[in-house]
């Protein structure tokens, strides 16, 4: 059974950072590509980065290219999103999801506030 | 930067048929696109209903089917259930990702 479950949600202040984890298991992790995904509140679904299953690919979405970063430990089956320079716009639940047939996590929540 | 599109808001009968669509600013959406489909109720995460067009999950409901139709991708619900009421959205691979703006369905 794939199962995907974000960490690293929080509060943090603008012009902070923070860096979300998605533990994979139940698939071979290093086969395929993974994305993140946010929602922010009331909103809809707004793609954000995917990374290829070796990491030699990556793609950002305009809103966060130069200030997300996007990796992968495929050892640990670890998906990782490095958020530097947020905004009050990044509020959002984030999303980890399995491109290939779309299997999403729960998702773990960011609010940038002051 | 792709748009794509989906409309804002339908209304089905119980029991009745009603077809959601999704389209792209940039021409035809093919099946080159992947074009997925999700469902998203109040205060879940969205699950995936369709992918690759035409596929579904084995907890897809059976009433569910994917196509291309017009030049989009569509999403074709036949005996609409109550349970049915929820938000959708597609998304469009090619090389970036791009959801759609989602459709609130109302099953009444």
């Amino acid at each position: 059974e794939v199962q995907l479950v974000e960490s690293g949600g929080g509060l943090v202040q603008p012009g902070g950072s923070l860096r979300l984890a998605c533990v994979a298991s139940g698939f071979t992790f290093s086969d395929y590509w993974m994305s993140w995904v946010r929602q922010a509140p009331g909103k809809g679904l707004e793609w954000v980065a995917n990374i290829k299953g070796d990491g030699s690919d990556k793609n950002f979405a305009d809103s966060v290219k130069g200030r997300f970063t996007i990796s992968r430990d495929n050892a640990k089956n670890s998906l990782f999103l490095q958020m530097n320079n947020l905004r009050a716009d990044d509020t959002a639940l984030y999303y980890c999801l399995k491109d290939f047939q779309g299997y999403w996590g729960q998702g773990t929540l960011v609010t940038v506030s002051s | 930067q792709v748009v794509v599109t989906q409309e804002p808001s339908l209304t089905v009968s119980p029991g009745g048929t009603v077809t959601l669509t999704c389209g792209s600013s940039t021409g035809a959406v093919t099946n080159a696109l992947y074009p997925y489909w999700f469902q998203q109720k109040p205060g879940q995460a969205p699950t995936t209903l369709i992918y690759d067009t035409t596929n579904k999950h084995s907890w897809t409901p059976a009433r569910f089917s994917g196509s291309l139709l017009g030049g989009k991708a569509a999403l074709t619900l036949s005996g609409a259930q109550p349970e049915d009421e929820a938000e959708y959205y597609c998304l469009l691979y090619g090389g970036r990702r791009v959801f759609g703006g989602g459709t609130k369905l109302t099953v009444l």
